[in-house]
């Protein structure tokens, strides 16, 4: 099982900052399969980003994910109101099963 | 755009049972797999199961094999999760996802969950 280590815990920044979300794997994720999601507080996830850079549907040109092998980051170059939520990464490279990483939140300082 | 509504959460004892649905629209269900990802009340997300397009490739999470039970109806565009022998930590929103593909796929559609509490 392939586990996964966000960092930091919280992430306490004012609107227009960068944010930088840190996931770490215990073990390389193949073909970098390694995704992003955004969830805000009584909502479903949301998919931001995934193959580690690619960006979903619909998201936002701030969002940017980079790394590969068990390295990986997710930066929002300027914060916007909305952007304050909860990020989970999620490796989709492996046998069973998926995991996800603890989150990192994103909050108003 | 694509719909996915989950639907039989509720109050269980423990040791009793639950089936919960996933009515899917807006796609073509039948190309897709799917999966069950539970999030307990204030903690991450966790998966639970998936089902191949075809319903022919089933894998659990370790916690819930020989309790669950993934299936679905192409026919119906519904897929099911049936939950046996519950446990208090079985207490979560249940949420299902459609992948962009099968197994590596990340999951680019969520519905917005049920709530399932397992207590007495």
């Amino acid at each position: 099982e392939i586990v996964l280590t966000q960092s930091p815990g919280t992430l306490s920044l004012s609107p227009g900052e960068r944010a930088t979300l840190s996931c770490r794997a215990s073990q390389s994720v193949s073909y970098s399969y390694l995704a992003w999601y955004q969830q805000k507080p009584g909502q479903a996830p949301r998919l931001l980003i995934y193959g580690a850079s690619s960006r979903a549907t619909g998201i936002p040109d701030r969002f940017s994910g980079s790394g590969s092998g068990t390295d990986f980051t997710l930066t929002i170059s300027r914060l916007e109101p909305e952007d304050f939520a909860v990020y989970y990464c999620q490796q989709y490279g492996s046998s069973p099963p998926l995991t996800f990483g603890g989150g990192t939140k994103v909050e108003i300082k | 755009q694509v719909q996915l509504v989950e639907s039989g959460g509720g109050v269980v004892q423990p040791g009793g049972s639950l089936s919960l649905s996933c009515a899917a629209s807006r796609f073509t269900f039948s190309n897709y797999g799917m999966h069950w990802v539970r999030q307990a009340p204030g903690k991450g997300l966790e998966w639970v199961a998936f089902i191949r397009y075809d319903g022919n490739n089933k894998f659990y999470v370790d916690s819930v094999k020989g309790r669950f039970t993934i299936s679905r109806d192409n026919s119906k565009n519904t897929m099911y999760l049936q939950m046996n022998s519950l446990r208090p930590e079985d207490t979560a929103v249940y949420y299902c996802a459609k992948t962009s593909g099968e197994w590596f796929a990340p999951f680019d559609f969520w519905g917005q969950g049920t709530l399932v509490i397992v207590s007495s």
